[in-house]
């Protein structure tokens, strides 16, 4: 089965730094995810990327977060001055079609730590 | 608001035993329900969705509207089966999934 794949696994950066997660989702998927799981928490939606723009998002994917998807195929969530408590497991997510009639494919996430 | 609440953080049954994971959801429209499994080191997948009403390694979950629950079942619970599950619920036109805190099942051998 196809897997969308996120890198790096793991990210440890200091406070006030930027970080950007990278995402390749499934090649011929149209729609585009990203959430997060702060540690012993519910995993959170932040938002969702489609024909190049977000289509929605929370009220967590604030002006410190951007998504981008520079080259066609990696899909990137950039926050630019890391906080403490955005240290989270975060995981990409992809499907072909709008709609919940399509599957939800999920990376393995990328656990930022934030020092 | 809490719109998918799991009761069970941790959830520990006897191999062979029957299992039931509690979802409860708030929300006033056709919500679209789903059960999501995370076996140990490995990803998110999606276990099974209510629209489908389809059986997934033995796991069955039936919408109740009236007690706006989806529950998780299985009758006879493997070694296998340990693992988190998350509820999530999907609105009405949205594409965004709300997903509950998950209970961590373990099966004792």
């Amino acid at each position: 089965e196809p897997e969308v794949t996120q890198t790096p696994s793991h990210q440890v950066t200091q406070m006030g730094q930027e970080v950007i997660l990278r995402c390749v989702p499934i090649s011929n998927h149209l729609y585009f995810y990203w959430y997060r799981q702060i540690l012993g928490q519910k995993v959170e939606f932040l938002v969702s990327f489609y024909n190049n723009e977000i289509s929605e998002k929370s009220e967590i994917f604030d002006d410190q977060f951007s998504v981008e998807r520079p080259d066609g195929s990696n899909f990137t969530l950039k926050i630019r001055s890391t906080k403490l408590e955005d240290s989270a497991m975060y995981f990409c997510a992809s499907r072909v079609l709008d709609g919940n009639n399509e599957k939800l494919f999920f990376g393995s996430g990328t656990q930022l730590s934030v020092l | 608001a809490q719109r998918v609440t799991q009761p069970e953080k941790l959830l520990s049954v006897f191999k062979g035993a029957p299992v039931e994971l509690k979802c409860n959801y708030s929300y006033s429209g056709s919500p679209e329900l789903f059960w999501y499994v995370q076996y140990s080191r490995q990803r998110l997948q999606l276990l099974l969705r209510h629209i489908s009403r389809e059986s997934i390694k033995g796991f069955t979950a039936d919408l109740n509207k009236g007690e706006t629950s989806f529950h998780l079942k299985k009758p006879f619970a493997q070694e296998e089966d340990s693992a988190m599950y998350y509820c999530a619920l999907s609105e009405t036109g949205a594409n965004n999934l709300f997903f509950g805190t998950g209970t961590r099942l373990t099966v004792i051998p």
